[in-house]
């Protein structure tokens, strides 16, 4: 059965510092990938998916991240963090290309210091 | 924008009382869900609905019901509301195709006192 680790419930950098969100997979067939980002009081959109192809893939907002199949791993990143990514974020894996099901994980939430 | 909308937004309710949560969308995708999102658990499906009058159980399905009569809406009923089923409950449809991504309508807080 598929299933998500997100390593830590909460994170904390500083403003202009690396952000490095951890998730790791399970999956008996190659997996789809997302990250979701949720703003306080709204829904959640998605930053960037992987379904195939180029392992690193880059979302919105300059956030990135990369399937690693050896390691089980679509840690999501971004050089440079803003006080407007204060945020929670969501990794969520699917193996099924009809959409039926995304398995989420649960969640981690980024605070950004001054 | 993917055209969610969710009604109400707030609801406070008392325990044993029906409570149904309207999920709407204006662009006739296949697919529907619904979700809950409870601090420390992400969100889990509780069910989804691959057509008009064609639903399945998802994770947490235990004291939820949902139909869809028409491909527009998507209804999810607590039959006798409990304190356990307070939560925000998020509604997304899926758009192929553009993959597995899912699109979020903006969630309905329910407390159940």
């Amino acid at each position: 059965a598929q299933s998500v680790t997100q390593l830590g419930s909460h994170v904390s950098v500083s403003e202009g510092a690396l952000v490095l969100l951890r998730c790791n997979y399970s999956s008996s067939v190659p997996p789809y990938l997302f990250w979701y980002v949720q703003y306080p009081n709204q829904g959640l959109q998605l930053l960037l998916k992987y379904t195939t192809g180029a392992t690193l893939v880059k979302g919105i907002n300059g956030f990135e991240a990369e399937f690693k199949k050896s390691e089980t791993s679509f840690h999501l990143t971004k050089p440079s963090a803003h006080m407007s990514d204060a945020a929670e974020y969501f990794c969520a894996v699917s193996e099924d290309s009809s959409a039926s099901k995304i398995i989420f994980g649960s969640g981690t939430r980024l605070s950004i210091r001054p | 924008d993917a055209g969610i909308t969710q009604s109400p937004r707030h609801k406070v309710t008392e325990t044993g009382t029906p409570v149904t949560l309207r999920c709407h969308q204006t662009e006739n995708h296949r697919y529907m869900y619904w979700y809950r999102q409870d601090p420390g658990h992400g969100l889990r499906l509780i069910h989804y609905s691959y057509g008009v009058k064609d639903t399945d159980k998802g994770e947490v399905s235990d004291g939820y019901s949902v139909s869809r009569s028409k491909t527009e809406d998507f209804l999810l009923t607590l039959e006798s509301a409990t304190s356990s089923q307070t939560s925000v409950y998020f509604c997304a449809i899926s758009v192929p195709p553009v993959g597995n991504e899912q699109f979020f309508g903006p969630g309905t807080r329910l407390t159940v006192l």
